[in-house]
């Protein structure tokens, strides 16, 4: 079965400063792969996805993250953070585009003023 | 705008009375619908997934005579929380997955927050 590991459970980091978000996923096959954002009390926001293709892959907001298969990791970077950015990340892992969405543990992003 | 809808959006029920959630695909027909619950400070773990026309298939350690999920029509699935206690207190999360036509993606609704008093 396929699953994620976000190893970080919380990450500070001081506004305008560049950012990276840790993931490692575990699939026998190429997976879906995906970063939501969740704003305390709010629903899933996607931030981008990876199916196949180009493994550098741009989403909102100025995000971006990597796929590196030999790494068994799905990265998502950001060069400069916003106080806006502040809320809980989450990599998720899929075997195909219908199927359920398995999500890691997330992340904590706090900014410094 | 949302194109997976989830009502209501809020709700505060009695202990030991039912109390029902609906996910809506709004402009397209959704063949699997998916249904999360997240604890407060904690992930999303799937509860089960919802197949129109047939029984939903359960995740490991859910009770399936607690958590009655009907996926009557391609557009509908609900989640009926049966003898609400205060330990089913949660924000339950639906998705939906496209049966054609727009794109590679998986929708999530807004989410349901359940308080049982």
């Amino acid at each position: 079965a396929q699953s994620v590991t976000q190893p970080d459970i919380h990450i500070t980091v001081s506004e305008g400063a560049s950012l990276e978000l840790r993931c490692n996923y575990s699939y026998g096959a190429t997976p879906y792969l995906f970063w939501y954002v969740q704003s305390p009390g709010q629903g899933l926001q996607l931030l981008l996805k990876y199916f196949s293709g180009d493994t550098l892959v741009q989403g909102i907001k100025g995000f971006e993250a990597e796929f590196k298969r030999s790494q068994s990791s799905f990265n998502l970077r950001k060069p400069s953070v916003h106080w806006s950015d502040a809320a809980e990340y989450f990599c998720a892992v899929a075997r195909n585009r219908d199927d359920k969405i398995i999500f890691g543990k997330g992340t904590r992003l706090h900014i410094l003023p | 705008g949302a194109v997976v809808s989830q009502h209501p959006s809020r709700v505060i029920c009695k202990s030991g009375t039912s109390v029902k959630i609906e996910c809506r695909s709004l402009d397209f027909q959704a063949t699997t619908m998916f249904w999360y619950r997240q604890f407060p400070k904690q992930s999303l773990m799937l509860m089960a997934t919802s197949n129109e026309g047939s029984k939903a298939t359960y995740e490991q350690g859910v009770e399936k005579d607690k958590f009655l999920i009907n996926h009557a029509s391609l557009t509908l699935s609900t989640l009926t929380v049966t003898s609400a206690h205060p330990e089913d207190s949660s924000f339950y999360i639906c998705s939906a997955s496209p049966r054609s036509g727009k794109g590679n993606t998986i929708y999530f609704g807004e989410g349901s927050w359940l308080t049982v008093v």
